[in-house]
């Protein structure tokens, strides 16, 4: 059975970084095709996908979020890691990481996790 | 990045069929594939590689292509279905892009 789940800080001040940990179980991370991606949804509004890691450990990165967004993995730990940069309250969503295969379609997602940013 | 556009809201009676669009140039490239996503929850993904579903998901829900618009078809909707509605694709530029959401409401 495949799982992720999100964990990391519920509260952030703004500049700060937020890391974000995905643990995975049910697949391994180097397997062939094997992608995890990190998404968010802040309130009420649509999802944007942030950033993802292969299998090789090729990363790749929103546009528009790149200079602020780092992906990482520990194969050992099988957990993926998000940081994002110098935070600002349009940062508050709930992120998500998701399983994609051959950098297609999300196939299963944790349950998310909120973070809000605020002083 | 590139952008999928869908409508914001739509309505269907119960049993009924209704249609979710997504527009966009990438998809005149790249399979859209489709999510489900209920108050308080993580997205369920419903529809892929065009017209193929996941393992569990009725056989009510079908997906298409057309040029730039993908189609999320529910025929015969259930009160269950109720839920928002995303289309993905990726951009040849190596993004993955999200719809905008269609917010479908079973009368």
């Amino acid at each position: 059975q495949v799982t992720l789940r999100e964990s990391g800080p519920a509260l952030v001040k703004p500049t700060q970084t937020l890391t974000l940990t995905c643990t995975v179980s049910g697949f391994p991370l180097t397997a062939s095709g094997m992608c995890v991606s990190w998404i968010r949804q802040p309130p009420g509004k649509a999802l944007e996908w942030l950033a993802l890691v292969d299998w090789d450990d090729d990363k790749y990165y929103n546009t528009s979020l790149k200079t602020r967004l780092t992906i990482s993995r520990d194969t050992s730990k099988n957990q993926v890691v998000l940081t994002l940069t110098n935070v600002d309250p349009v940062d508050t969503a709930t992120y998500y990481c998701a399983r994609n295969k051959n950098y297609d379609f999300f196939d299963s997602w944790g349950q998310g996790t909120l973070v809000t940013v605020s002083s | 990045s590139s952008e999928l556009t869908q409508d914001p809201a739509v309505s269907v009676a119960l049993g009924q069929t209704v249609r979710i669009t997504c527009q966009g140039d990438t998809l005149r490239l790249f399979d859209a594939s489709w999510y489900q996503q209920k108050p308080g929850q993580a997205p369920l993904f419903v529809i892929f590689g065009r017209n193929k579903r996941p393992s569990g998901v009725p056989d009510r829900f079908s997906g298409s292509r057309s040029g730039n618009t993908a189609s999320l078809i529910i025929t015969g909707a259930q009160a269950e279905d109720e839920a928002d509605y995303y289309c993905h694709s990726r951009d040849s530029g190596g993004d993955h892009v999200f719809g905008t959401g269609t917010k479908v409401t079973v009368l």
